[in-house]
This record gives structure tokens, C-alpha cells and sequence, in this order.
């Protein structure tokens, strides 16, 4: 059976803490993805990667950063988390192919205050 | 830049009612559209479309996508409580990304 999980359900943080967000996919998946999702704006993709070590922006990469030094574990890492990054953040994971599927894991909910 | 726009944004019907969820697309090199069933937590898969004309079904549920016209619908009969979520849909075009409308939240009420 597919599994993305996620470090986190839920997490409290001050402005300025760094802040890291794991994603784990036990499926040897080479594609995984971070999203955030806020209401009226659907999800948003920050960065994705392709394979291990490698990395791309998405469309609101700004403020965060990616490590991906492992296949099955892609992190999210908020550098100085600031009060707009308050976010349901949600990681996924796909096989590249013509055809590929994304699968998500179950979110991490991140208050900033 | 790529879009997918979906509606309407919120939907409440009585359980036993149809109900259909539009989606265009504006994508780059689009491959698939995909559509989600969102409830309290992580999207879970429902279909994926490459082909017009082509009717994906699965229970009550059924989509169909329009290459031409670049939309896709996704339709719920006979609707339940439990039908009540987010449905999201998604384009995929280069780089396996995919592109998602805001959702259509629906409520299904006894």
C-alpha cells in the first residue's frame, strides 16, 4: 500500500525559528513535491524534486529551501519562518513516467506566531 | 504560466441529488488531468484522464475530459454525506508538475 507520511500533524512556531518539515515515501518513488494549501488558493507548489540532490522551484518557492539527500525523504526547510507562512503544507511523491500519479501524505498544519 | 480554474467554488445539495464539477486548463504541454477527493486531510487519488471522450467511472463517480475545449467534468450521482469534501483537479504538463484549480467544496445535506 502507498505511504507519504509526514513528521508533523501539527506544529506551533515563533517568527524568525527555523523550521524543518520531513516527507517520507516508502514506495521508491524518484519524484516527490511540496505544496502549501491555503483557503481561496488551492495548493501552491514550492520546490519538487526530481532524484536525489536534485531540486526545482515551484511557483512560491520564496522564503523556503529543500534538501533531498535521500530517495525516500524530501525536507521543507523555512529559514527565518515569518507570521505568512501559517500554511497547511502538504508533501507528495510520484514515479516519473507518461502516466504518473501523485500521492500525498496527510499535511502538516504550521502556525507561525 | 499554467492554470486550472474549477467550479463553482462551493456547491450544498440534498443527499440523492447530481451534481457536476467543471475544470479548464490552460496548460503547458498538458499530458493528464488529474481529480482529487480532499476531506479533512491528505488529497486521495479518484481519476486521472489523458484521452477525450473517454469516460472514467468508478461508482457513483465518472469524469470525461474535452482535449478541445481544454475542460473536464467530474459528476457525483445519487450524492451522499459522505460525499462531502474538496474535490480538486490538477494538469500535468512538463516536468510531471502538476497544476491545481482552488477546489470545489461540497456539502451534501440530508
Amino acid at each position: 500500500d502507498v505511504k507519504v507520511t509526514q513528521s508533523s500533524r501539527y506544529l506551533v512556531k515563533r517568527t524568525g525559528e527555523k523550521v524543518f518539515l520531513e516527507c517520507v515515501q516508502d514506495m521508491d518513488h524518484e519524484n516527490m513535491f511540496w505544496y502549501r494549501q491555503d483557503p481561496g488558493l488551492g495548493l501552491r507548489l514550492i520546490y519538487f524534486s526530481y532524484d536525489v540532490k536534485m531540486k526545482e522551484k515551484g511557483d512560491i518557492p520564496e522564503g523556503y529551501s529543500v534538501s533531498r539527500e535521500k530517495k525516500e525523504r524530501f525536507s521543507l526547510i523555512l529559514e527565518s519562518a515569518s507570521t505568512n507562512q501559517t500554511s497547511m503544507y502538504l508533501c507528495a511523491s510520484s514515479t516519473p513516467g507518461t502516466l504518473e500519479t501523485q500521492y500525498f501524505g496527510p499535511g502538516t498544519r504550521l502556525l507561525v506566531l | 504560466e499554467d492554470k486550472v480554474v474549477q467550479s463553482p467554488l462551493s456547491l450544498v445539495v440534498h443527499e440523492g441529488d447530481t451534481v457536476t464539477l467543471n475544470c479548464s486548463y490552460e496548460v503547458t504541454n498538458f499530458r493528464s488531468l488529474l481529480w482529487y477527493k480532499q476531506e479533512k486531510k491528505a488529497p486521495t487519488f479518484l481519476f486521472m484522464l489523458t484521452s477525450s471522450g473517454i469516460e472514467k467511472k468508478s461508482g457513483r463517480l465518472s469524469s470525461i475530459l474535452d482535449k478541445k475545449e481544454l475542460f473536464s467534468i467530474l459528476n457525483i450521482t445519487a450524492t451522499q454525506t459522505g460525499d462531502s469534501a474538496i474535490y480538486l483537479c490538477a494538469g500535468t504538463g512538463t516536468a510531471s508538475k502538476l497544476t491545481f484549480g482552488t477546489g470545489t467544496r461540497l456539502q451534501v445535506t440530508l
